[in-house]
Order: structure tokens, then C-alpha cells, then sequence
């Protein structure tokens, strides 16, 4: 799998925005971004995913570069509960191993009240 | 829908025991995934197993660690003669197919805690 880049921490406020950037120069044109986070204590919980285009869902938005070369995992109103490690993937479409997840390091993320 | 059930949550074994780890998928999934973290460590790949085969044991240990997915019933990681150092959560995953665009969903895992 290719691999991204993440700030291994992030500190927002609550009820304020929140931008978690990822880096993924060598991504492959069959690689989808996915966005996982895991609470603490919990397992992972899948956030959102894309290929090219900006992508909405209830719980995030995904901003993609146009090079593709990047993207920004959005939460617009961040609240207590949004406090977990971010985890950024690349996942090949065509390779048997884009099955699994590859984990790197993410993003902690502490919400301030 | 029930989630991905995992149990026992917690297991507590001596050196030298077996843990038997089991993994109910969400219904209609016939894809499971393990995963293990180590205390303070990343999350890591250790098997993809669907309905009676393995698929992807690259990431499981060689000795003491097997894995299966019966027709029938959960998934099991089994762990023989177990070690202070495979003392982690063991997360279970499932999905419906297998391609690199589907999402996983994962269980609450299972923490194991070897004396």
C-alpha cells in the first residue's frame, strides 16, 4: 500500500472545524482514500472514503487535491465525542492485498471543551 | 443489524495457555479481517479468511497463531502456548466483499492480557 503522511496530533475546540490533512504523494490511480478513526477503548470506525471527487456523509466531509496528491478529512462541528486517533489509508482497488487495512501512526485529535 | 461481535472482550491467560478469540461478522458478510495492537502500537494486518479459506495470512506470526472461518459459526484466532508479548486487543473486521473500496467494520475486540 502506498503510504500517507499525518500530523501525528491536532488540538481543536469544540463546536468549532476541524481539518485533519493527509499526504499520499506516490498514491497509484487504483488507490481510494479511506478514513478510519478509532476511540478510545473502541475498535475503528470507518469514517469516510473517495477517489477523486469531494465526497459528504453525516459524519465528515473528504476534500481530495486535485493531484490527488493529498486530501483534508473535514469535521465541521467538532464535538467531545469526536476526540480519536485519525487514520488516513490508501487501498488498491485491483490488488488482492488493498483488502486489508494498512494503519500508519494518524492523527490524535484533542477536542477542547 | 447486529455489529461485529467479538468474545470474550476480555481473556485472561497464564503462560503457556491457549486463547481462542471469537469473531461473529455482521450478517451477510462472508469477508473477516484480524487485526492486533500491541500496547502503544499502530494497528496491524494478520489475517483475511473468507467463509472456509484463508486468504491473506501475511501479517500472522508463523508459530502458535492459526486462524479459521468455518461454514458454519464464528471466526476463531486461535493462540497456543501464549507469551507476555501477544498480550494486545485482537479486532475483528468484516465486509460484504472484499474489493479495496469496501468498508470494514470492526468489532469491539478483545483484549488479552497474558500473566
Amino acid at each position: 500500500d502506498a503510504k500517507t503522511t499525518q500530523p501525528n496530533s491536532m488540538e481543536s475546540n469544540e463546536e468549532e472545524p476541524v481539518h485533519l490533512p493527509c499526504n499520499h504523494s506516490t498514491i497509484s490511480g487504483t488507490d481510494y482514500i479511506h478514513w478510519y478513526r478509532q476511540l478510545p477503548s473502541q475498535g475503528p470506525e470507518y469514517v469516510i472514503h473517495g477517489l477523486t471527487s469531494n465526497v459528504n456523509n453525516r459524519m465528515a466531509s473528504l476534500a481530495i487535491a486535485e493531484d490527488r496528491k493529498s486530501s483534508t478529512l473535514i469535521l465541521h462541528r467538532a464535538t467531545l465525542r469526536d476526540a480519536a486517533v485519525y487514520y488516513c489509508i490508501l487501498r488498491d482497488v485491483l490488488e488482492t492485498s488493498g483488502s486489508r487495512l494498512t494503519f500508519g501512526e494518524g492523527t490524535q485529535l484533542t477536542v477542547n471543551p | 443489524n447486529a455489529g461485529v461481535m467479538q468474545n470474550p472482550r476480555h481473556l485472561v491467560r497464564r503462560r503457556g495457555q491457549e486463547a481462542r478469540l471469537r469473531c461473529s461478522p455482521m450478517k451477510g458478510h462472508s469477508h473477516v479481517y484480524w487485526y492486533r495492537q500491541l500496547p502503544e502500537e499502530g494497528l496491524k494486518f494478520m489475517v483475511y479468511l473468507q467463509k472456509e479459506n484463508i486468504i491473506d495470512e501475511s501479517g500472522m506470526p508463523k508459530e502458535r497463531f492459526s486462524a479459521e472461518f468455518p461454514k458454519e459459526g464464528p471466526s476463531i484466532l486461535r493462540i497456543q502456548q501464549v507469551v507476555r508479548g501477544d498480550s494486545a486487543a485482537y479486532f475483528c473486521a468484516s465486509s460484504p466483499y472484499s474489493a479495496g473500496r469496501e468498508t470494514q467494520y470492526f468489532g469491539p475486540g478483545t483484549r488479552l492480557l497474558v500473566l
